[in-house]
């Protein structure tokens, strides 16, 4: 199974900060990842597909990049709705495998 | 706007079964894949199944390998998740959530609000 190395595992900022989440695999999956948001108490939800694109009724704030094994979830101005755990998810192969999460705290 | 509702989830003594479904409304369910997503209290989150659209094909992840079983009723627009062998680290908040798959990609686009299934004596 593909292993996702999820980095930090918590991180705290300040409304309007620019912060970053990384994620790494275990080996190469092309551009098969995605971005997935979970507040307290509720499902996830989809944030980025494909790596870097944007879904649909998400802010234009949230980005991803990468491709191959090292992959980037950038939230460029923090709002305080944003404070979330945050989950990459590879859909490379099967077994889907997420990273552990990072839990973005208001600093 | 889709709708996904879990039920069936409770408490079950280690060694126990239980089934989960999910009803599908909103959206054409035997067009789309669609899995089961889990999450153990105050952990991260876990993929446990997938079936096709058709229900004719289904991955597993390795943890539940051999005690689970996806399945799906295009029918009824539900879908199934048999949990035999339970143990208790088989407690989790379970999603139903659907798989959208096209020629370039694959991502979970709708989830449920899920179900708590508990594995204690």
């Amino acid at each position: 199974a593909i292993q996702m190395t999820q980095s930090p595992s918590s991180l705290s900022a300040s409304v309007g900060d620019r912060v970053a989440i990384t994620c790494r695999a275990s080996r190469g999956i092309g551009n098969d990842l995605g971005w997935y948001q979970q507040k307290p108490g509720k499902a996830p939800k989809l944030l980025i597909y494909a790596a870097s694109s944007l879904q649909s009724g998400v802010p234009s704030r949230f980005s991803g990049s990468g491709s191959g094994t090292d992959f980037t979830l950038t939230i460029s101005s923090l709002q305080p709705e944003d404070f979330a755990t945050y989950y990459c998810l590879q859909d490379h192969s099967y077994p889907l495998t997420f990273g552990q999460g990072t839990k973005l705290e208001i600093k | 706007e889709v709708q996904l509702l879990e039920s069936g989830g409770g408490l079950v003594q280690p060694g126990g079964s239980l089934r989960l479904s999910c009803a599908a409304s909103r959206f054409t369910f035997s067009n789309y894949a669609m899995s089961w997503v889990r999450q153990a209290p105050g952990k991260g989150l876990e993929w446990v199944s997938v079936t096709s659209d058709s229900g004719g094909s289904a991955y597993y992840a390795d943890s539940v390998k051999g005690r689970f079983t996806i399945s799906r009723d295009n029918s009824r627009n539900n879908l199934y998740l048999q949990m035999n062998s339970l143990r208790a680290e088989d407690t989790a908040v379970y999603y139903c959530a659907r798989w959208y798959i096209s020629a370039i990609t694959k991502y979970f686009d709708s989830w449920g609000h899920g179900t708590l299934v508990t594995v204690s004596s």
